[in-house]
């Protein structure tokens, strides 16, 4: 069975300011897909970013980048030129490959994340 | 496209009751899964179905069950609650074909409080 770990329980950031927010995850699977979903107060879970593991190249989406590193088994997420927004809970997700895992998502424990103004 | 559905919103019940919550997808998507949220245990997986069939089951009691319809509104049920039960439930929707990150959407939550 596959874990995903999110070490940092909360994280804090100055507005405009740079964070980068931690994860790993354990598989004996060679291709996967891993998520960042970001879930604020209003406890709706939104998609930030993705990553196919057979891509080398690291995901961006606007202010927001990950670091996927395939052999140490991480996927850490930069937010850059953080703004009040961004304010949430992040959880990293690890989605099997494999016809027969359908659409499971396996969840870190999450981090949450403050932005000071 | 409308998106992701789920109702009642809020339910409070108490113990040894039975709960039905109800999901409705993204209309062209035949994927719906089931997640428990809890401070204690975090997001774990239910279960998904996927043209009217449980694909996938997570590592929870018979007490949770569910289906899915023809047109692909899925409702999920617990029986005999529990205090233990009281948790978000999420609903996410997706195309659920194979290959591909096939993003999944999800409802807002359905908060269940059992007394």
């Amino acid at each position: 069975a596959q874990t995903v770990t999110q070490s940092q329980p909360e994280m804090s950031v100055q507005e405009a300011e740079t964070v980068t927010l931690s994860c790993t995850y354990d598989t004996s699977e060679s291709d996967y897909y891993l998520f960042w979903y970001k879930q604020p107060p209003s406890r709706q879970m939104i998609l930030v970013i993705r990553q196919e593991a057979y891509k080398q190249q690291n995901a961006t989406e606007n202010r927001f980048s990950v670091n996927f590193q395939k052999a140490a088994k991480s996927f850490s997420l930069k937010i850059s030129d953080s703004q009040l927004g961004d304010a949430a809970m992040y959880f990293c997700a690890y989605r099997s490959a494999r016809n027969n895992a359908g659409n499971m998502l396996t969840f870190g424990g999450g981090t949450r994340l403050m932005v000071k103004p | 496209k409308a998106g992701v559905t789920q109702t009642p919103r809020y339910l409070i019940k108490t113990r040894g009751q039975q709960v039905t919550l109800s999901c409705s997808p993204i209309s062209g998507h035949r994927s719906v899964s089931w997640y428990q949220q809890t401070p204690g245990q975090g997001l774990q997986f239910l279960f998904e179905y996927f043209s009217e069939t449980q694909r996938n089951k997570g590592n929870f009691p018979g007490r949770f069950s569910g289906r899915q319809f023809s047109n692909s509104r899925s409702e999920m049920n617990v029986s005999t609650l529990e205090l233990g039960d009281s948790a978000l439930y999420l609903c996410a929707s997706g195309t659920g074909l194979a290959g591909g990150p096939n993003e999944q959407f999800f409802g807002p939550g359905t908060r269940l409080t059992v007394l």
